[in-house]
């Protein structure tokens, strides 16, 4: 089944102990992006990545890293977690036709609802 | 002014009824154009595309008009099972112009009433 799998699907921590989510996608799409989500706010996006060992910044990137060192994963690494950063986040995957800047439909995983106390 | 922007509703309507969403962008050289669902707590799904021509799916339909900046969604004989929040989504080039961005809007929340 094609998918993309978020890990885990809820958290608990306390600010600044270090935590990464993964996820991994089976439908060998170059695109992989990670949004965070929040009551009146929308949609934002963190990290994007257009292929392997290849990552830019979205709107929100601060406390986020990311790396994309094999095409099927890409993990969110929060380096020391504030309560700030408490929200549902999506990872999300695509195929890029026509090119690097074009975009096809994205899919995305779960969900992830993170809690940072 | 945002670059998407999104009636956040709730659209209250009884079931049969015709709905419609607007979407109005602010970049005139914005290219692609997308209707995502997402249901509560749930992750977005992509609900159609949306072309320069208008293009229809069942009872959706979907309608892009470039000279006043907007795309529409149409939803008719609405059923319960389209309570869902309804996000557009708008590919835009990048303030370098070499690059494209997703722009997503606040969504527009549809409660279809018995």
């Amino acid at each position: 089944e094609a998918q993309v799998t978020q890990n885990p699907r809820y958290l608990i921590t306390v600010t600044g102990k270090k935590l990464t989510v993964t996820c991994s996608q089976n439908m060998n799409h170059e695109y992989m992006s990670w949004y965070r989500q929040d009551p009146g706010l929308g949609l934002r996006q963190i990290y994007y990545s257009m292929n392997v060992e290849v990552t830019d910044k979205g709107d929100v990137p601060e406390g986020y890293k990311v790396s994309r060192k094999e095409k099927r994963n890409f993990p969110l690494i929060l380096e020391s977690p504030s309560p700030n950063q408490t929200s549902l986040y999506f990872c999300a995957s695509g195929r890029v036709a026509g090119g690097p800047s074009s975009y096809n439909e994205q899919f995305f995983g779960p969900g992830t609802r993170l809690t940072v106390l | 002014r945002k670059e998407v922007e999104q009636d956040p509703g709730p659209f209250n309507v009884p079931e049969g009824a015709t709905v419609a969403f607007n979407c109005t962008y602010s970049n005139s050289a914005s290219q692609s154009f997308f209707w995502y669902r997402q249901d509560c707590r749930k992750e977005p799904k992509l609900l159609m595309s949306v072309y320069s021509s208008g293009n229809e799916d069942g009872r959706f339909t979907a309608q892009l008009n470039r000279a006043s900046q907007y795309i529409s969604l149409l939803i008719r004989d609405s059923k319960l099972s389209d309570s869902a929040t309804y996000l557009c989504v708008v590919i835009s080039p990048t303030n370098a112009g070499n690059n494209r961005k997703l722009i997503w809007g606040l969504g527009t929340s549809l409660a279809v009433n018995p």
